[in-house]
């Protein structure tokens, strides 16, 4: 059974600092790995997605990296902003095509 | 291009009520899901749908929770009798493919007291 651990937790910076998540997985079969962003009272937002032979994909600030036979991945936020702040969620797509996630980081970014 | 829809987005019942979720995903998108988010966790996936068809739901509570995709577009998830462990964010996404990015509507929030 896939299990997604997602490290931290929570996490404040003052604004402008980088900042690294850490997502890993149990099982390295996968199709892809997904970071996603989610606000108070939203739904989800697809912020990068990896396939499984890609090693990383990069979309403005954010920056996410696959090591699959490891079972880790990193989301890398540059010069982070107030507007950053929300729960970041990292999902893995298995070879059944069901995505498992992590309990996500609660990000703070203060001004 | 429109994104998933679902309604209500707000909902309170009392324990052993019964309450329903409609979702109206993207056109063309064959691959519906439905999700149970608790709070402080990540959604856990209830059932997936490919066209009209199950392809998982093996961790839906059939004592209670049921759900159908009606002709292949619209889904409805049901949950007859309600508990207060039910309380939860209840999500929708589809994708093209099962292996495709998942776009996720806004959620229904039910809480049971």
């Amino acid at each position: 059974k896939q299990e997604v651990t997602q490290i931290p937790a929570a996490l404040s910076v003052p604004e402008g600092e980088n900042l690294v998540l850490n997502c890993s997985f149990t099982d390295s079969a996968i199709y892809n790995l997904q970071w996603f962003r989610q606000d108070p009272g939203k739904g989800l937002t697809s912020l990068l997605l990896i396939q499984s032979s890609q090693r990383e994909q990069t979309s403005g600030r954010l920056n996410a990296s696959l090591d699959k036979s490891s079972g880790r991945s990193t989301l890398y936020i540059a010069a982070s902003q107030p507007g950053d702040s929300a729960t970041y969620l990292c999902a893995v797509l298995g070879s059944n095509y069901k995505l498992t996630f992590g309990k996500g980081t609660l990000l703070t970014v203060n001004p | 291009e429109a994104g998933v829809a679902q309604s209500p987005r707000y909902k309170i019942i009392e324990k052993r009520q019964s309450v329903a979720f409609w979702c109206n995903p993207i056109s063309g998108h064959a691959t519906l899901y439905w999700y149970q988010q608790i709070l402080g966790q990540g959604p856990k996936l209830l059932i997936q749908f490919q066209n009209n068809g199950v392809v998982d739901d093996s961790q839906l509570p059939k004592d209670r929770f049921s759900a159908e995709r009606l002709k292949g577009v619209d889904s409805t998830l049901k949950i007859q009798p309600a508990k207060l462990e039910d309380s939860a964010v209840y999500l929708c996404a589809s994708s093209r493919v099962g292996w495709e990015t998942q776009y996720f509507g806004p959620g229904t929030r039910l809480l049971v007291l």
